[in-house]
């Protein structure tokens, strides 16, 4: 069975500094890898996905994520925080088979940006 | 506006008394999920579908029931609640197929006293 490892509850960041959000994951085939954010008072959003390919995913509102296989890991980076980037994050795995939409999450990693 | 669309957005109840919480989506996705949120556990699926009438249990289904008897509904029941399914509950939709991304509804606030 697929699970999902998110090591850092809360990280506190300055704005404008980098970030990088951990995410370990435990599947036999090569999975299918999400990071979503959820900002206050609100839903999941999809920040990037990993299917096949190039490592290195690009996604929305400046993040990005690389895969590495032989870590079994897809961190989530970005070059300079912003106070609007404060919010929960989510690493998510699918497994590709029957039920393929399913996902199953991390326990996600709060992000507090200071000024 | 392409959106997933859960009521009410805040809801308590007292143990025992059915409710029914509504999920609806408006871009035709034949698969729609079921989540509760909890404090250090993340998000835990509970029900989900793949199509009208079709529908299986997730990691944690037990004490609900849902339904799918339209392609844009999918309501999450609680025939009997109980305190410990006090939890924010998310209903997510998206096409069918491996890595669709899925479309979240604001969530629902559920307290059972």
């Amino acid at each position: 069975a697929q699970s999902v490892t998110q090591p850092d509850i809360h990280i506190t960041v300055s704005e404008g500094a980098s970030l990088e959000l951990r995410c370990n994951y435990s599947y036999g085939a090569t999975p299918y890898l999400f990071w979503y954010v959820q900002s206050p008072g609100q839903g999941l959003q999809l920040l990037l996905k990993y299917f096949s390919g190039d490592t290195l995913v690009q996604g929305i509102k400046g993040f990005e994520a690389e895969f590495k296989r032989s870590q079994s890991s897809f961190n989530l980076r970005k070059p300079s925080v912003h106070w609007s980037d404060a919010a929960e994050y989510f690493c998510a795995v699918g497994a590709g088979q029957t039920g393929a939409n399913n996902l199953f999450f991390g326990t996600g990693t709060r992000l507090t940006v200071i000024p | 506006e392409a959106q997933v669309t859960q009521n009410p957005r805040y809801l308590i109840t007292v143990t025992g008394k059915k409710l029914t919480v509504t999920c609806s989506q408006n871009m035709n996705h034949e698969y729609m999920s079921w989540y509760r949120q909890d404090p250090g556990l993340g998000l835990r699926q509970i029900y989900y579908s793949m199509n009208v009438e079709v529908t299986d249990k997730g990691d944690v289904p037990e004490g609900y029931k849902v339904s799918r008897k339209e392609k844009r509904n999918f309501p999450l029941i609680l025939e009997s609640p109980s305190p410990n399914q006090t939890s924010l509950y998310f209903c997510a939709s998206s096409l069918l197929g491996s890595g669709e991304k899925l479309f979240f509804g604001s969530g629902t606030q559920l307290s059972v006293l």
